[in-house]
């Protein structure tokens, strides 16, 4: 079964620094996707930067970008310039495919990160 | 765009009753999955409606069942309420992308406490 894991319960940045939240995961198929989900105190998940594994080049949203080594099983997010507004809980999230192609969204969730931002 | 509408945002029922959560997915969209999320915990997933069918379904009694109408909306049933259901339900939507890639879109959530 697929699993997702992040050891970070808690990690905390200094306004205008750079942090990166770690996952790692667990599964046996070749193609996937994953995910970063931020959750701000509102409840409403939040998509952040998405990276199908078939494509070697990482993703990268503006000052979000991802870390995805295919072979460890590991897709580390990186914040650049770290705002107020990133304050939240940080979910990684791994996204198995159709047998005939596509996303499931049966979305397979780690435990979170609960980012701090300190002014 | 109103995106995923789920309500009511809040509930509170006793132990033994039998609760309805509603969700309205994103315009255009036709899958809807549901979730739960336990205080301090990722969301699990708990099924997905498609074309008005179960098309895949997490670990979760059969208390929880669902149904999605024509317009695609989607309903949560949970029969029985045990103290453990005490959670967030969340519901997103589903848009097909390019290349057969799908985004899910989320809403807001319905918490429910179960006393």
């Amino acid at each position: 079964a697929q699993t997702v894991t992040q050891s970070q319960p808690e990690m905390s940045v200094q306004e205008a620094e750079t942090v990166t939240l770690s996952c790692t995961y667990d599964t046996s198929e070749s193609d996937y996707y994953l995910f970063w989900y931020k959750q701000p105190p509102s409840r409403q998940m939040i998509l952040v930067i998405r990276q199908e594994a078939y494509k070697q080049q990482n993703a990268t949203e503006n000052r979000f970008s991802v870390n995805f080594q295919k072979a460890a099983k590991s897709f580390s997010l990186k914040i650049s310039d770290s705002q107020l507004g990133d304050a939240a809980m940080y979910f990684c999230a791994y996204n198995p495919l159709l047998v005939y192609g596509g996303a499931t969204n049966k979305l397979i969730f780690g435990t979170g990160t609960l980012l701090a931002v300190q002014p | 765009d109103a995106g995923v509408t789920q309500s009511p945002t809040h509930l509170i029922k006793t132990r033994g009753q039998q609760v309805t959560l509603r969700c309205s997915p994103k315009s255009g969209h036709d899958t809807v999955s549901w979730y739960q999320q336990a205080l301090g915990q990722g969301p699990q997933f708990i099924f997905q409606y498609y074309e008005e069918e179960e098309r895949q379904r997490g670990n979760f009694p059969d208390r929880f069942s669902g149904h999605q109408f024509p317009n695609y909306s989607s309903e949560l049933n949970v029969n029985a309420l045990l103290l453990g259901d005490s959670a967030l339900y969340l519901c997103a939507s589903s848009l097909d992308l390019e290349g057969g890639g799908t985004e899910a879109f989320f809403g807001q959530g319905t918490r429910l406490t179960v006393v």
